[in-house]
């Protein structure tokens, strides 16, 4: 069974602060990864996609990928209040037109 | 772009009613769709993949019966909850996947309210 491990938090940082997001995943096919920013009572909304090896850098936000140890992070720079939601890590395996989802992490950033 | 639409955005019926909830991509075709559910601080759970031009694929444990899903264009997916009942009340989520890399799109939510 396909899994996807997110630590659930809740993660504190100041603001400012650098904020760290680890996601690890069981299938070793997989091919494509998300980060998804939800907000309380909203829907999740695609802020980062990554599909090789390495960093992606997106404004603030830098996904990175290390598919021989089966890791994806996603990491906020200067962080701002406005970041406090869940996020959650997605991935896509092989062919399959599904999202395995993460159960969350919850950030927090404070004022 | 890559945007999907949801109507109603919050409903609340009485038991035994029947919702439907509409998912729409609006500036690109979607072959593919998909339902989740997501109750009060759980995560999402996917419900079905609804596919254009054929059946709906349900995932164990979902009630093909009960949640009716059609989708009939590139763009329009629904699905129906046949008669509701209180333990269906939850934040009923669509998505739609498009490009290269088959990204997912989220609708708004659905909040559903069975009285």
């Amino acid at each position: 069974q396909k899994e996807v491990e997110q630590n659930s938090g809740p993660l504190s940082v100041p603001e400012g602060a650098i904020a760290s997001l680890n996601c690890t995943y069981s299938d070793r096919v997989s091919q494509s990864f998300f980060w998804y920013r939800q907000y309380s009572g909203k829907s999740p909304e695609l802020i980062m996609s990554i599909y090789s090896n390495g960093d992606k850098e997106d404004g603030r936000f830098t996904a990175q990928l290390n598919k021989a140890s089966q890791y994806v992070s996603l990491l906020i720079r200067d962080s701002q209040p406005s970041d406090s939601a869940t996020y959650l890590c997605a991935v896509k395996s092989g062919s399959a037109r599904q999202l395995t989802f993460g159960s969350g992490t919850q950030l927090t950033v404070l004022p | 772009g890559a945007v999907v639409s949801q109507h109603p955005s919050w409903v609340i019926c009485k038991s035994g009613t029947s919702v439907k909830i509409e998912c729409r991509s609006l500036d690109f075709q979607a072959t593919t769709m998909f339902w989740y559910r997501q109750f009060p601080k759980q995560s999402l759970m996917l419900m079905a993949t609804s596919n254009e031009g054929s059946k709906a694929t349900y995932e164990q444990g979902v009630e093909k019966d009960k949640f009716l899903i059609n989708h009939a264009s590139l763009t329009l997916s629904t699905l129906t909850v046949t008669s509701a009942h209180p333990e269906d009340s939850s934040f009923y989520i669509c998505s739609a996947s498009t490009g290269l890399y088959n990204e997912q799109f989220f609708g708004p939510g659905t909040r559903l309210t069975v009285l």
